[in-house]
């Protein structure tokens, strides 16, 4: 069970695109299209941003979207906003109902 | 609209034990799937345990397994950990998630554990 591998930061200037990758192993990422992804702000509990590889939740924004390729997947977030800024986590199913967090990435508006 | 507390967090000694409870509202606990999930101060999530609905189908990470117990009553719509024989590395913030689609929908605010040496 060790953790998905995320870049430990990002950043972007507003209005611009950013990818955060996360990283895993055919046992987890590559075997499921089960990745979900969580924004974190600090001091605050996670939220569901992605769920289901690239499925949003109702009220989040289509700015976000997602994929994946073999044990990758990826993050994306259009036109960045100032609200943005927060930690991002990555998260997989890796069978027999365990999951598999990723190290976390911080992502910074510039 | 769904809400879950969690309470029960505190300063232990390592050794000792601590239970978690997570209060669940606005929907039917026993419909879901639910986990409790830690981050420890300045690092990231862990995915700690997962129970079944029914309760029937529990599941640990290893850094845990055979010290903390999950379990749920759900007429009183309520989740529980159990933290047996806690180490200094325990020492994180518990949260309490609800399941769906594979992953986790809603999360309460959090439990500090602290584990002293």
């Amino acid at each position: 069970q060790s953790a998905l591998t995320q870049p430990a930061s990002v950043s972007g200037s507003p209005g611009q695109s950013i990818t955060i990758s996360c990283a895993g192993t055919s046992s987890d990422v590559g075997s499921y299209n089960l990745v979900s992804w969580y924004q974190q702000h600090p001091g605050k509990a996670p939220k569901l941003m992605i769920y289901e590889g690239s499925k949003r939740p109702s009220g989040v924004s289509n700015r976000f979207s997602a994929s994946k390729s073999g044990n990758t997947a990826s993050l994306t977030i259009s036109g960045l906003q100032a609200e943005d800024e927060a930690d991002y986590y990555c998260c997989s199913y890796a069978g027999s109902s365990t999951y598999v967090f990723g190290t976390g990435t911080k992502v910074t508006v510039l | 609209q769904v809400q879950l507390v969690e309470s029960g967090g505190g300063l232990v000694k390592s050794g000792g034990s601590l239970r978690l409870s997570c209060a669940a509202s606005g929907f039917a606990l026993s419909d879901y799937y639910m986990s409790w999930i830690r981050q420890a101060p300045g690092k990231g999530l862990e995915w700690v345990s997962y129970i079944s609905s029914s309760g029937s189908t529990i599941y640990y990470a290893d850094s845990v397994k055979g010290r903390f117990t999950i379990s749920r009553d759900n007429a009183k719509n309520s989740l529980y950990l159990q933290m047996n024989s806690l180490r200094v590395e325990d020492t994180a913030v518990y949260y309490c998630a609800r399941c769906s689609n594979y992953a986790q929908v809603d999360w309460g605010q959090g439990s500090l554990v602290t584990v002293s040496s």
